[in-house]
């Protein structure tokens, strides 16, 4: 089955520095991946979609100078917290989808982030 | 805009029991329906979708125009069924962008 893995799992960072993670889907390409950020027992809140060659397009309420989206090839997209505060600890995860698979989208494992 | 509603954050059943998670979504259109399944632990993955018809481990679920509901249900809970689950839906023209319900927490007791 289609495979997305996300690295780091966590991460800590002191407050102000910069933090990328990146999300691969190891045996397919994908023309489309998800960023989503989901708090503590709540649901998945998309921020961003990233399509392959062009830039992301962010849902409303999310900064895009903030969380920095870039999708350089159809297995690769890279989000970058920058100058990440507290408030910006979560866990984020992406999602690819497979034009093969009728664009189903299988998720990444996720990223903690921990500001402090 | 598009709204998936669960209204149940918890369901305890015991082991052999029917299950029902319950989901209603708001849009005009006609959506394509989703149920994702999160174990203890492990990363989100898809259960079922409503266009491809299918029972997987059990559950099923209908998609139910006139009520605006896609319940999922399974007979008789396993202890394996523990997790939580995801309702989330996709509309036409969206670019595959999932809407998702706020989860229910289904806790099958022995």
């Amino acid at each position: 089955g289609a495979v997305v893995s996300q690295h780091p799992s966590w991460v800590i960072c002191k407050s102000g520095t910069s933090v990328k993670i990146e999300c691969r889907s190891l045996d397919f390409q994908a023309t489309t991946m998800f960023w989503y950020r989901q708090f503590p027992k709540q649901s998945l809140m998309l921020m961003a979609t990233s399509n392959e060659g062009s830039k992301a397009t962010y849902e409303q309420g999310v900064e895009k100078d903030k969380f920095l989206i870039n999708h350089a090839s159809l297995t690769l997209s890279t989000l970058t917290v920058t100058s990440a505060h507290p408030e910006d600890s979560s866990f984020y995860i992406c999602s690819a989808a497979d034009r093969v698979s009728y664009n189903e989208q299988f998720f990444g494992p996720g990223t903690r982030l921990t500001v402090l | 805009a598009q709204r998936v509603t669960q209204p149940e954050k918890l369901l305890s059943v015991f082991k052999g029991a029917p299950v029902e998670l319950k989901c209603n979504y708001s849009y005009s259109g006609s959506p394509e329906l989703f149920w994702y399944v999160q174990y203890s632990r492990q990363r989100l993955q898809l259960l079922l979708r409503h266009i491809s018809r299918e029972s997987i481990k059990g559950f099923t679920a209908d998609l139910n125009k006139g009520e605006t509901s896609f319940h999922l249900k399974k007979p008789f809970a396993q202890e394996e069924d523990s997790a939580m689950y995801y309702c989330a839906l996709t509309v036409t023209g969206g670019g595959n962008k999932l809407t998702f319900g706020t989860g229910t927490q289904l806790k099958v007791e022995l």
